[in-house]
């Protein structure tokens, strides 16, 4: 079965510093990988997603992800944080018969 | 365009109401999930549609919980006799499901139950 593990459960950076947001996956078929951000009281929304098409992923609000199979590793990044992207992220991995199985989620924190 | 809806977005019962939690998916998509998640946790699958046929209800925690998509669109997700470890947020997502895609999930705000 797929699964997925999210390092870190807070994550504080600087505004301007460079975010990272770690992701391992197991999974015994290629797979499909998504990232999501959660705002107070609110769904999910997509930021990117993993499709075989190209290893490099980007998304929207400047961030990106970078498939690494021999690492099973699929970790979220942004060049310079905003306050604005203070939330929590999932990352998730598409299971069988379609339904996502997500992480424990990390919260980033941005400090002015 | 319009995303998916549910309502209401808070409910709050007391232990042994029956509650019923609505989902308005993208007009179009054919899947449709609901998702359990507990405070400070990520979202755990309760059950899938494919129109309106239930493919997968495993991840429905016990017999008091039932969900349809009578027509195919609109979904409810019926918790009966209520307890507190029922107290959650219960996340409707839907999809294209185009074959051979990555059927990329759109979700709802959510409904915050909480039971008294």
């Amino acid at each position: 079965a797929q699964s997925v593990t999210q390092l870190g459960s807070h994550v504080s950076v600087s505004e301007g510093a460079l975010v990272l947001l770690r992701c391992n996956y197991s999974s015994s078929v290629p797979p499909y990988l998504f990232w999501y951000v959660q705002y107070p009281n609110q769904g999910l929304q997509l930021l990117l997603k993993y499709t075989s098409a190209a290893t490099l992923v980007k998304g929207i609000n400047g961030f990106e992800a970078e498939f690494k199979k021999s690492e099973t590793s699929f970790h979220l990044t942004k060049p310079s944080a905003h306050m604005s992207d203070a939330a929590e992220y999932f990352c998730a991995v598409r299971s069988d018969g379609n339904k996502l199985v997500f992480g424990a989620g990390t919260i980033l924190r941005v400090k002015s | 365009g319009a995303g998916v809806s549910q309502s209401p977005r808070y409910k709050v019962a007391k232990r042994g109401q029956d509650v019923a939690l609505r989902c308005d998916p993208i007009s179009g998509h054919v899947s449709l999930f609901w998702y359990q998640q507990a405070l400070g946790q990520g979202p755990e699958f309760l059950t899938y549609f494919q129109n309106e046929a239930q493919l997968d209800k495993s991840g429905l925690p016990s017999d008091r919980f039932f969900a349809e998509r009578p027509e195919g669109s609109v979904s409810t997700l019926k918790i009966q006799r209520t307890q507190q470890e029922d107290s959650a947020v219960y996340l409707c997502a839907s999809s294209l499901a185009l074959a051979g895609g990555p059927g990329e999930q759109y979700f709802g705000p959510g409904t915050r139950l909480t039971v008294t």
